[in-house]
C-alpha cells in the first residue's frame, strides 16, 4: 500500500492560466474523489469516479473545472482560466467499492493563484 | 441534504487534560456512516473511525473513544490523557447510503485542537 500521491504539492500561477493536478490511487481502490479545502473550512466535496465512470459532480463545479480518470487508474483535475478564488488545497482520496468505505487521503495541490 | 456541524472551531487544553470534540449531523437517510479523521499540521487526513447507524455501541480505543447517539444526532470524540502529538484538527464526516448523495462524504469543518505541554 503505498498511499494515495498527488502531484504537484505547490502550485503557483497568474490568473487567467490553466493548470492540471495529478492524482494516483491506491492501486486497488475502484473509487477516487476530489475535494477542495480552504482556510478553516472542512474539505468539500467537487466530484467522484467509480473506476473510469464519473459519477457526481458538485454544483461548486464550475465549466472552468473538468476531472478524468481514463482506464480507471490515476485522475487528473484541470482548471481553466484560474481565478483568485480558486485558490484551495486541493486534495485527492481512493476507497475501495462501498460506501463503507473510509477515505484515503493524499497530502493535496496547494493552488494559490496571484 | 447532508450537514454535518462541528461547534467548536479551536480548543486549547494542557497536556493530560480530556478533551471532547462535538458533532452533530443531520441527514434524511436511514442508513449512514460517520467517521472522524485527523490532519496533523503535516496536512495530511488520517481516518479514525466509523461508526454505521445501526451501530450505537460506543467504543474505546486506547486513549480514544466515541459517544455515538442516534436521538440527537451526535457523534462525539473524547481523547483522555491528551498528548502534544494528538495537536491537529479533526474532521467529522457523514457518508449516506441510499439517497443520490451516496458515495460521497460530507465533512464538518473541523475543531483545531492544541494540546499544550
Amino acid at each position: 500500500d503505498t498511499g494515495v500521491s498527488q502531484n504537484p504539492r505547490h502550485k503557483i500561477t497568474k490568473r487567467g492560466q490553466n493548470v492540471t493536478f495529478r492524482c494516483d490511487p491506491i492501486s486497488e481502490h475502484n473509487r477516487l474523489y476530489w475535494y477542495r479545502q480552504t482556510l478553516g473550512q472542512g474539505p468539500e466535496f467537487l466530484t467522484y469516479f467509480q473506476n473510469e465512470a464519473q459519477l457526481e459532480k458538485s454544483r461548486l463545479l464550475s465549466d472552468r473545472f473538468s476531472a478524468e480518470r481514463p482506464k480507471g487508474s490515476f485522475s487528473t483535475l484541470e482548471i481553466q482560466r484560474t481565478e483568485q478564488g480558486d485558490s484551495a488545497m486541493y486534495l485527492c482520496a481512493s476507497s475501495p467499492l462501498t460506501t463503507a468505505s473510509p477515505l484515503h487521503f493524499g497530502n493535496g495541490t496547494r493552488l494559490t493563484v496571484t | 441534504a447532508q450537514k454535518v456541524t462541528q461547534a467548536q472551531t479551536e480548543i486549547s487544553v494542557v497536556e493530560k487534560e480530556d478533551v471532547t470534540l462535538d458533532c452533530v449531523y443531520e441527514t434524511r437517510d436511514t442508513t449512514y456512516y460517520l467517521f472522524w479523521y485527523k490532519q496533523p499540521p503535516s496536512g495530511e487526513l488520517v481516518f479514525l473511525i466509523r461508526r454505521n447507524s445501526f451501530d450505537e455501541q460506543n467504543e474505546i480505543s486506547g486513549r480514544y473513544s466515541w459517544n455515538f447517539q442516534k436521538s440527537t444526532s451526535s457523534f462525539n470524540f473524547t481523547i483522555t490523557a491528551s498528548q502534544v502529538v494528538d495537536s491537529a484538527v479533526y474532521f467529522c464526516a457523514l457518508s449516506e447510503v441510499h439517497n443520490t448523495n451516496a458515495g460521497k462524504s460530507t465533512f464538518g469543518d473541523g475543531t483545531t485542537l492544541t494540546v499544550k505541554p
